[in-house]
């Protein structure tokens, strides 16, 4: 079936910037989403790709999508400590009712 | 912006009850539901899509006997896990409007 992949954790200095990758299979999705979950809360939608589209920038948060490779990143500026969360990247399966398919998750900890 | 409301967020109950998660959207008529059901450390797997006033369809591997769905009206879904057992803990979450977020703030149910 269709698989999205993440690395699980990524610790940063507050200020530098992160880095998430993600990695999916179906070449159909027509977006690409990241969320960001805080502990025991919901998901949020923080931003999200259309396919035919290499970039997206939205104040810190930047998206990128190699859609040869089927990468995806979310690269977050002068990160701070309140970005500790967890990220997950989802991909939209077109052929499948439109359901959201979701990555593993990373876990990103920021240190002061 | 469109809000879901899920509650309770927090339940534990003992093995063999029933409980009852409600999802509301607040501001919006939602015909699709989405539920959601995430184990420690991983990542969010679809459960079942709640339909206003027809069946729910489930994934595969769901026991729809189990997890019941009830999408009565335009703003509220309601899963019930029944009989419950232990290997049932876990974080249930909820989503409207096209399953690409409005997510709930979710629930976390313990069978003890």
């Amino acid at each position: 079936g269709e698989d999205v992949e993440q690395s699980l954790f990524l610790s940063v200095r507050e200020g530098d910037s992160s880095v998430i990758n993600c990695t999916y299979t179906d070449s159909s999705s027509t977006y690409l989403y990241w969320y960001k979950q805080e502990p025991g809360a919901g998901l949020q939608l923080l931003t999200y790709i259309f396919s035919n589209m290499d970039m997206k920038q939205d104040q810190r948060l930047t998206v990128l999508l190699n859609k040869k490779d089927k990468h995806l990143s979310l690269r977050i500026a002068d990160t701070q400590t309140g970005d500790s969360a967890i990220y997950f990247c989802a991909e939209k399966e077109d052929n499948q009712g439109g359901k959201l398919i979701f990555g593993q998750g990373t876990e990103l900890s920021v240190k002061p | 912006g469109a809000v879901v409301s899920q509650h309770p967020s927090r339940v534990i109950c003992k093995s063999g009850t029933s409980v009852k998660i409600e999802c509301r959207s607040l501001d919006f008529q939602a015909t699709t539901m989405f539920w959601y059901r995430q184990f420690p450390k991983q990542s969010l797997m679809l459960m079942a899509t709640s339909n206003e006033g027809s069946k729910a369809t489930y994934e595969q591997g769901v026991e729809k006997d189990k997890f019941l769905i009830n999408h009565a009206s335009l703003t509220l879904s309601t899963l019930t896990v029944t009989s419950a057992h232990p290997e049932d803990s876990s974080f249930y979450i909820c989503s409207a409007r096209g399953g690409t977020g409005t997510f709930g703030s979710g629930t976390r149910l313990t069978v003890v």
